[in-house]
């Protein structure tokens, strides 16, 4: 199976800053790498897919680049709302598989 | 709107057997599967199988091959997660989640609309 492993694990970072978020899969997953965001306590959210489409409703501060087996999602400007736990998803390949998270917290 | 709406938290023996449902409401359900992911305590998120309501395709982790079983009702647009022979280590919540695009199953999607999770605990 296809190995997914994302970096930090946590990132400190202070309100209207930026945030760079790095995705790595373990064999190319093409641009079938999808970014979710979850906060405590709800189910995860689609954010990007596609590796740089934003899904509906997401703004423009969240961006996801790359393709093959090197990703990133940048939060340009990171606001209150925005402190979480982001997962990265591969779907080129069965199993489907996620990467363990990185957690996004107040500096 | 699209909502996928679980049952209730869960309390089972080690060995036992859950199932969990999850019903689907806002869109033509037997043209998207439905798939099932768990996520243990404090961990990430770990993809399990699915089912195409459509034609009852389903695949799964070869991880719960022989564990776990997806069935779907159409006329009551719910999806079910069997799971047997439980042990510790399944203690988890388990999301439904729907593909964001209208294909069967076997196809190259993004999960865009998630049930609200299921808490299994398994303890003796």
């Amino acid at each position: 199976e296809i190995v997914m492993t994302q970096s930090p694990a946590t990132l400190s970072v202070s309100p209207g800053e930026r945030a760079t978020l790095s995705c790595r899969a373990s064999q190319s997953v093409g641009s079938y790498l999808a970014w979710y965001q979850q906060k405590p306590g709800q189910a995860p959210s689609l954010l990007i897919y596609g590796a740089s489409t934003r899904a509906t409703g997401i703004p423009a501060r969240f961006s996801g680049s790359g393709s093959g087996t090197e990703f990133t999602l940048t939060i340009s400007s990171l606001q209150s709302e925005d402190f979480a736990v982001y997962y990265c998803q591969q779907y080129n390949n069965w199993p489907r598989t996620f990467g363990q998270g990185t957690k996004v917290e107040i500096k | 709107q699209v909502q996928l709406v679980q049952s209730g938290a869960e309390v089972k023996k080690p060995g036992a057997s859950v199932t969990i449902s999850c019903k689907a409401s806002g869109y033509t359900f037997n043209i998207y599967a439905v798939h099932w992911v768990r996520q243990a305590p404090g961990q990430g998120l770990e993809w399990m199988g699915w089912i195409n309501p459509g034609n009852g395709n389903r695949k799964y982790s070869q991880k719960f091959q022989g564990r776990v079983t997806i069935t779907s009702d159409t006329s009551a647009m719910t999806v079910y997660m069997d799971l047997s022979n439980l042990g510790s280590e399944d203690t988890a919540v388990y999301y439904c989640a729907r593909p964001r695009r209208p294909c069967g199953g076997d196809c190259y999607s993004s999960f865009d609309n998630w049930g609200q999770g299921t808490l299994v605990t398994v303890s003796s």
